[in-house]
């Protein structure tokens, strides 16, 4: 089956870095997305990986690695306003997305 | 980038009634559109996948007679939820494709928070 593993809630400090985890088992590869969502709103696009390595955008970066079947993404400069839950969703050899349950991140001061 | 609008945000009826979620892509045509239902503390839920012109997919354990689903041109799709019941209180979220970018990135409506008294 399709599976899309991350951690249910993390906690972080204000200023500081956090990495969350995604693994992945699906059938065929599509493409890796973060979506970031705030409670009670829909969620908002953050990146998108196709191929190994490293994407860089602002304080966001997301890591790919497909022989691994591996994400992560990484905050920097935590704020207050990060706290929200972040969903990983891969795209299926049926370009049909595959969602993680998400990982809520609580930022403390 | 692209946005697509929902509409409403939120609604409360009483049970036995129906409801209509409206999803519009506003700068964009979009031929498929999605829909996902999401209960509190839960991912994203896909229901079913809106065709252009054709039949909705719905997966599997989505009733396609309760969750009614037209798509009638490329930028509407609406949601009907019929003969509502407190169980399908939940978060609706809509979501569509903009073809011209090459991530294939969805867009996400505001959401609806259906409230069934």
């Amino acid at each position: 089956g399709q599976n899309i593993d991350q951690p249910t809630e993390m906690t972080a400090t204000e200023g500081a870095i956090v990495q969350i985890n995604c693994t992945y088992q699906t059938s065929g590869f599509n493409g890796l997305f973060w979506y970031q969502q705030h409670a009670g709103e829909a969620p908002t696009f953050l990146s998108y990986n196709v191929l190994d390595g490293l994407e860089e955008k602002g304080r966001f970066s997301s890591f790919l690695s497909r022989s691994k079947g591996y994400s992560y993404l990484l905050l920097k400069e935590l704020q207050m306003k990060d706290s929200a839950s972040y969903l990983c969703a891969v795209m299926d050899s049926n370009y049909q997305l595959i969602w993680g349950a998400g990982t809520k991140l609580i930022i403390k001061p | 980038g692209a946005v697509v609008s929902q509409h409403p945000s939120r609604v409360i009826c009483k049970s036995g009634t129906s409801v209509k979620i409206e999803c519009r892509s506003l700068d964009f045509q979009a031929t498929t559109m999605f829909w996902y239902r999401q209960f509190p503390k839960q991912s994203l839920m896909l229901m079913a996948t809106s065709n252009e012109g054709s039949k909705a997919t719905y997966e599997q354990g989505v009733e396609k007679d309760k969750f009614l689903i037209n798509h009638a041109s490329l930028t509407l799709s609406t949601l009907t939820v019929t003969s509502a019941h407190p169980e399908d209180s939940s978060f609706y979220i809509c979501s569509a494709r903009d073809g011209s970018t090459h991530t294939g990135e969805l867009f996400f409506g505001e959401g609806s928070r259906l409230t069934v008294l």
